[in-house]
Formats: C-alpha cells, structure tokens, sequence
C-alpha cells in the first residue's frame, strides 16, 4: 500500500539554526499537506500544496513539492523556540479524502 | 461549534471492558477522520466517514474497533474487550473536501487520551 516516509525522524538544533525535513511517498500524489503538532498538542495545518514544484513561504517557513510529486520538503531558517514540535506531511491516497501521515519530524532545542 | 471536540479527554479502563469515544466535528463539515498515536509516533489512519457512510475503513485495527457517524455530525468510535495495546491518543479530524479551491484542510480535536490497564 501507499507509504509516506519521512527523514530525519529527530533533529536536534541551536536556537537560530536552520531546520529541514523531507518528506518521501512511494506513489503519485495530486497534493501535499504540512502539519506541527506541538508537544502534547494535537496537529494543526500549516500550508497544502499542489501544483508540481511549487514553493511556498510563510515567514520563516519554506515548503517545496517536488517535480514527480512524490516529494516534498518543509524548511525553517532560523529557528526560533516556538517551533519546537513534530512536523508531519500527509497525502491523499489516490481518487480518496484518506489521507496517510508521514512518520513526523521532531524538532527540538539543544539546551 | 468553533472547533472539533472530542469527550472524554482521558479514558482509563481496564483490559476487556468496552469504551466508546465521541467526536463532534466542525458545523457543516460533511469529511470526518478518526486516527490513532501512539506516544511518540505518527498519526495511524484508522476511518473516514463521508456524510454518514463509511468509504474507507480499511485501517481498523481489528474486529473490536467500529465507528459510526450519524445526522452527519456526531460520530462515536467503540473499542470492544479492550486491551493495553489499544492504549493512544485517538484524534478526529473533520473537513470540507468541496471548499472552493479543493484545499481540503483537516481540523483536528484535541484528542481522547485512553489508557488500558
């Protein structure tokens, strides 16, 4: 069945270090979410994605969806202590509202 | 209402007994979603309702795990003969796939917390 994988699973940084998940499916998607869910929190949508190779930027927040549109990735500059969290993609499976969520990324702040 | 609620918001029970977890989705939202997480892991999709029918229910874990969804609205997960391996956070989700736009953003509930001892 569909697979959506994601890398790292944990990324430890300094406050003002840049961040970087990616985000991996095994088949075709028509459109790619980004969730953060904050620590004991529930997720919450940041940003959907359509159109192959689109970028996206939300302040600090740069989402890309690949050219195949198997992949995509989310990357922070700069971090600040208030993005401390899991960061998870989701695609639709095809033809379907189901969505499979990626494994997350957990970004967290060397003390 | 303003957001998606889910009751209770922790549950422990012992192994074998039945539970039921409830989901009001947001007013109008016709898509609803119930996942499952486990601590520390990614969200396990396990039913989608579209209106009151049930196209997908393919990521129930077992027999013991049944939803339904009535009026459109409410919707009720039940776990039958609990056991510890049920024990997670159970989200719902709803939506509204026919937004203009096709942007189909899920809301999520702040979750029901079960614990199986």
């Amino acid at each position: 069945g569909q697979q959506v994988m994601q890398i790292p699973q944990y990324q430890h940084v300094q406050e003002g270090e840049d961040f970087t998940t990616y985000c991996n499916s095994s088949t075709t998607l028509s459109n790619i979410q980004w969730y953060k869910q904050r620590p004991g929190g529930h997720p919450v949508f940041l940003i959907q994605l359509v159109k192959s190779g689109e970028v996206k930027k939300q302040k600090r927040l740069t989402f890309q969806f690949g050219e195949a549109k198997k992949n995509s990735s989310l990357h922070i500059t700069a971090t600040q202590t208030t993005d401390v969290g899991t960061y998870f993609c989701a695609g639709p499976t095809s033809g379907t509202y189901k969505y499979i969520f990626g494994t997350g990324t957990r970004l967290k702040f060397l003390a | 209402g303003a957001g998606v609620s889910q009751s209770p918001s922790n549950k422990v029970t012992e192994k074998g007994k039945d539970v039921e977890l409830r989901c009001d989705p947001i007013s109008g939202h016709t898509a609803l979603y119930w996942y499952r997480q486990s601590l520390g892991q990614g969200l396990e999709f396990l039913i989608y309702f579209q209106g009151n029918s049930a196209p997908d229910k393919s990521g129930l874990p077992s027999d013991r795990f049944s939803a339904e969804r009535t009026g459109g609205s409410v919707s009720t997960l039940t776990i039958q003969r609990t056991q510890q391996e049920d024990s997670a956070v159970y989200l719902c989700a709803s939506s509204l796939p026919e937004l203009a736009g096709g942007q189909e953003t899920q809301y999520f509930g702040p979750g029901t917390r079960l614990l199986v001892l």
